[in-house]
């Protein structure tokens, strides 16, 4: 498979859940990216890993929480959300310098 | 600030018209510009890249041109058609850094 592969594609989950969001990328890019994407707002940059380091936290509430185990796969654990956190979640891979991003099909996270 | 505007924020137009999506952008210093297209629910599909140093990039029916002193990129799509009703995103990454700043979108629509 080729590209940036998000699971699961939609979920719904209680403000008490634990739940993750998962990421993987087959094209060899080094960074790694978190995106919300809510109605009528532009895309939100969450999270950046760059060679597996968190390089860029944009004051992200801390019921987000980012994991990259290597530079192919990137999770983001959700717990205790609340209802305006529902909004499409986009992975994007890129290559260090002046490649272009890929992004991923996205997850459609609900919290009721 | 680094910001990217996006005007018109809709557009209807009939099949077969030429088109001009346009892009404004603070700060001139940019690394690259990405045009991406957005069908209703999903993720985004990479359009055209264009580096600092190019003014523009074509791909099939679609032309994106830079104009760094201006803070300004147009994308043109040629002879519209129904298929390509969709939301284009732009998205401007400023000097070597980790981030891509999308502004609001443009939705189209084309009509039979």
């Amino acid at each position: 498979e080729t590209g940036v592969t998000q699971t699961p594609r939609h979920l719904v989950m209680g403000m008490t859940n634990k739940k993750s969001l998962k990421c993987e990328q087959h094209l060899g890019h080094n960074a790694m990216y978190w995106y919300k994407q809510s109605a009528k707002k532009p895309l939100e940059l969450m999270f950046v890993y760059n060679f597996k380091e968190q390089t860029e936290n944009n004051s992200v509430p801390s019921r987000f929480s980012p994991e990259c185990p290597n530079s192919s796969h990137l999770f983001l654990h959700l717990h205790t959300l609340q209802p305006e956190d529902s909004a499409l979640y986009l992975c994007a891979s890129s290559q260090e310098g002046a490649g272009g991003y890929t992004f991923g099909s996205g997850t459609r996270l609900t919290v009721v | 600030k680094q910001e990217v505007t996006q005007i018109p924020a809709a557009l209807s137009v009939p099949e077969g018209e030429n088109l001009v999506l346009n892009c404004s952008f603070t700060d001139s210093a940019i690394y690259n510009l990405q045009w991406f297209r957005q069908d209703p629910g999903k993720g985004l599909t990479s359009l055209l890249l264009i580096q600092s140093s190019q003014r523009e990039q074509t791909s099939g029916r679609l032309n994106a041109s830079l104009d760094k002193s201006s803070g300004r990129s147009t994308l043109y799509i040629a002879a519209s058609q129904p298929g390509d009703s969709a939301t284009y995103l732009c998205a401007v990454k400023w000097g070597n850094t980790d981030k891509l700043i999308f502004g609001t979108g443009t939705r189209l629509q084309v009509f039979p």
